[in-house]
């Protein structure tokens, strides 16, 4: 079946502008993350839904970013007010539901937006 | 807080050669631990986990033990070949943590006939 997408693959804006970056989780998949790889770096953990609701919004580095899930399956990232250092790739990812303490359920990543702020 | 360490690349070997990844890592709870591959010009993939210790993760001839005394899940293959060249991500996950990942900062190798 289809993997994870990811839309648009780039984007490139200018600093102050408005960014929204689209994830499409794998079907029936009710875990959604998302994460930022900058340039030479691990992804770097930034919000995880459970659902609809952010379950864990604690790698958000800011107010500019805000993320949303309406109908538990696609998710957009926005980004307000971009500046040069939100450049980088922002991989999203999407597993089944966490099963608890002790369980792991793998996580599955798209391809990535890499987004250039100029 | 959460974080992994892992040796610094490029790490460069002729086809055939031993590979060992060394990855340390810090935990908050107790960790499951995982290792992450990207293939140039694709995303990221598991290559292979452990959740407690002691367990030997393996796949693809890729192997990584579990090392609690030591905070360690090193890579290791016996035999690499030219196509697994990538960039290889040590990453830990904690229990009660939702599964969000902490990743290092990868190590990229290359291998070479």
């Amino acid at each position: 079946g289809a993997g994870v997408s990811q839309t648009p693959s780039n984007k490139v804006t200018e600093k102050g502008k408005y960014v929204e970056l689209r994830c499409d989780p794998i079907s029936g998949h009710t875990a959604l993350y998302w994460y930022r790889q900058s340039l030479g770096q691990g992804p770097e953990f930034l919000i995880y839904f459970q659902g609809t609701g952010a379950a864990d919004d604690s790698g958000l580095p800011n107010d500019r970013f805000f993320a949303v899930r309406p109908e538990g399956s696609v998710s957009t990232l926005k980004i307000q007010r971009t500046e040069r250092g939100d450049s980088a790739v922002y991989l999203c990812a999407s597993s089944l539901t966490w099963v608890g303490t002790g369980g792991y359920n793998e996580q599955f990543f798209g391809p990535g937006t890499r987004l250039t702020v100029l | 807080g959460d974080s992994v360490t892992q040796m610094e690349g490029p790490v460069t070997l002729s086809e055939e050669a031993f590979l060992t990844i060394n990855c340390t890592y810090t935990a908050t709870g107790y960790p499951s631990l995982f290792w992450y591959v990207q293939y140039p010009g694709e995303g990221l993939q598991l290559l292979l986990k452990a959740t407690k210790a002691d367990d030997k993760g393996s796949n693809k001839g890729f192997e990584a033990t579990y090392r609690k005394e030591t905070t360690s899940f090193h890579l290791e293959k016996g035999s690499v070949q030219v196509s697994d060249s990538a960039v290889y991500f040590c990453a830990l996950s904690v229990s009660g943590g939702g599964n969000k990942l902490t990743f290092g900062t990868g190590t990229q190798l290359k291998v070479e006939l």
